[in-house]
């Protein structure tokens, strides 16, 4: 079936640094991928998507590229900041479902 | 304010007893999916309803049930409660597909 893998957390990391967050997925056909993220006591926001392969989605300073050559969505940012503290989560639709798969989810803690 | 409504945000109830939850759309959405969050198992796709009807059915107990009303709110009922049903309880909604999912802010069940 369909999965999603995250890297697993918690990471931490200092205000101004480079961040990553793996993500692969498995799947049939041509899934669309999605990045979400969760603030403390909220619910999922989404933060940026891709259709189709090497679509690169891109939301407040954070990218993903679709590579479905290596089934991969990893997130980056190129300077974190504090208030990008949160619960980050990868997550798939495969085309024709309606559901999203997602990742165990990676917390982030940025620190000043 | 996603303009997804779930009510209550918290609920702490005792083994063996009945819930309900329940979930307004955003406006226009005719499609809404719940979700549970655990700590064990991450976030499961628990069923899908478009416009008053199941579409989909995901990893839910036969103790969970769920409708779509007319005027589109949702409701997930929740019976014979144990421990381990203790988790957040999200309710997403989207117009016609997957793509633009918006998620509530939760409900947090507790069950003592």
């Amino acid at each position: 079936g369909n999965s999603v893998t995250q890297m697993e957390g918690p990471v931490t990391l200092s205000e101004e640094a480079f961040l990553t967050i793996n993500c692969t997925y498995t799947a049939t056909g041509y899934p669309s991928l999605f990045w979400y993220v969760q603030y403390p006591g909220e619910g999922l926001q989404l933060l940026l998507k891709a259709t189709k392969a090497d679509d690169k989605g891109s939301n407040k300073g954070f990218e993903a590229t679709y590579r479905k050559e290596t089934t991969s969505f990893h997130l980056e940012k190129g300077s974190v900041q504090v208030s990008d503290s949160a619960v980050y989560f990868c997550a798939l639709r495969s085309a024709g479902a309606q559901k999203l798969v997602f990742g165990q989810g990676t917390r982030l803690t940025i620190n000043p | 304010d996603s303009g997804v409504t779930q009510t209550p945000k918290h609920l702490i109830t005792a083994t063996g007893q009945r819930v309900t939850l329940r979930c307004s759309p955003r406006s226009g959405d005719l499609s809404v999916y719940w979700y549970q969050q655990s700590l064990d198992q991450g976030l499961q796709f628990l069923i899908h309803y478009y416009n008053g009807e199941e579409r989909a059915k995901g990893n839910i107990l036969e103790r969970f049930s769920a409708q779509q009303f007319p005027d589109l709110h949702s409701e997930l009922n929740l019976s014979s409660l144990e421990l381990g049903d203790s988790a957040l309880y999200f309710c997403a909604s989207s117009v016609v597909d997957g793509y633009g999912y918006t998620f509530g802010s939760g409900t947090r069940l507790t069950v003592v």
